[in-house]
């Protein structure tokens, strides 16, 4: 059974360091989406993107998060300058264009990666 | 503005008891419900959602409109449903829109 994919699992970084996190979604599905989890707290919509443009972002998803699908597969997130309250577990997910096609609007989640800055 | 709430944050039961997940939410239209299951190290899976109205595991959830209600329930719950379980809401049934997350409840089945 096809999975999204994500890497790394694990990512430590310094406070102003640029990280960009890795996602390979399921590979007929064209809606792709980040979330991230605050240890102890709920799991966060961060931006959809949908044909190559940012369909919905959240508060949360400021100047500093960018995300980008430079290829036909790979699906990432960009935080120029992290901050110490970025450290938290990033989720993709992506989901099919139609209800009735492979679960419809239906979100599979990455593994997720668990990023830490200090 | 879209809201889930999982009042529990914890749930124990001994195997072969019931066990109940509550959830309640807010939202101004029609919003499709799900629940979301994740395993010890292991990734969120679908568990079910609402317009399938179908049983996975044992489990079943009935969308309760007048309560704003998406309860969880499996009759006799087993060790292997030891997980985190999490409560999401969708704005329509279409593609491409964002999910909203309870708290989660972790749920603990003891032998």
């Amino acid at each position: 059974e096809p999975e999204v994919t994500q890497t790394p699992s694990h990512q430590v970084t310094q406070m102003g360091q640029e990280v960009i996190l890795r996602c390979v979604p399921i590979s007929n599905h064209l809606y792709f989406y980040w979330y991230r989890q605050i240890l102890g707290q709920k799991v966060e919509f961060l931006v959809s993107f949908y044909n190559n443009e940012i369909s919905e972002k959240s508060e949360i998803f400021d100047d500093q998060f960018s995300v980008e699908r430079p290829d036909g597969s790979n699906f990432t997130l960009k935080i120029r300058s992290t901050k110490l309250e970025d450290s938290a577990m990033y989720f993709c997910a992506s989901s099919a264009a139609a209800p009735g096609l492979a679960g419809g609007g239906t979100q599979y989640f990455g593994p997720g990666t668990r990023l830490l800055v200090l | 503005a879209q809201r889930v709430t999982q009042p529990e944050k914890l749930l124990s039961v001994f195997k072969g008891a019931p066990v109940e997940l509550k959830c309640n939410y807010s939202y101004s239209g029609s919003p499709e419900l799900f629940w979301y299951v994740q395993y010890s190290r292991q990734r969120l899976q679908l568990l079910l959602r609402h317009i399938s109205r179908e049983s996975i595991k044992g489990f079943t959830a009935d969308l309760n409109k007048g309560e704003t209600s998406f309860h969880l329930k499996k009759p006799f719950a087993q060790e292997e449903d030891s997980a985190m379980y999490y409560c999401a809401l969708s704005a329509t049934k279409a593609a491409g829109n964002k999910l909203t997350f309870g708290g989660g409840t972790r749920v603990l089945v003891k032998p």
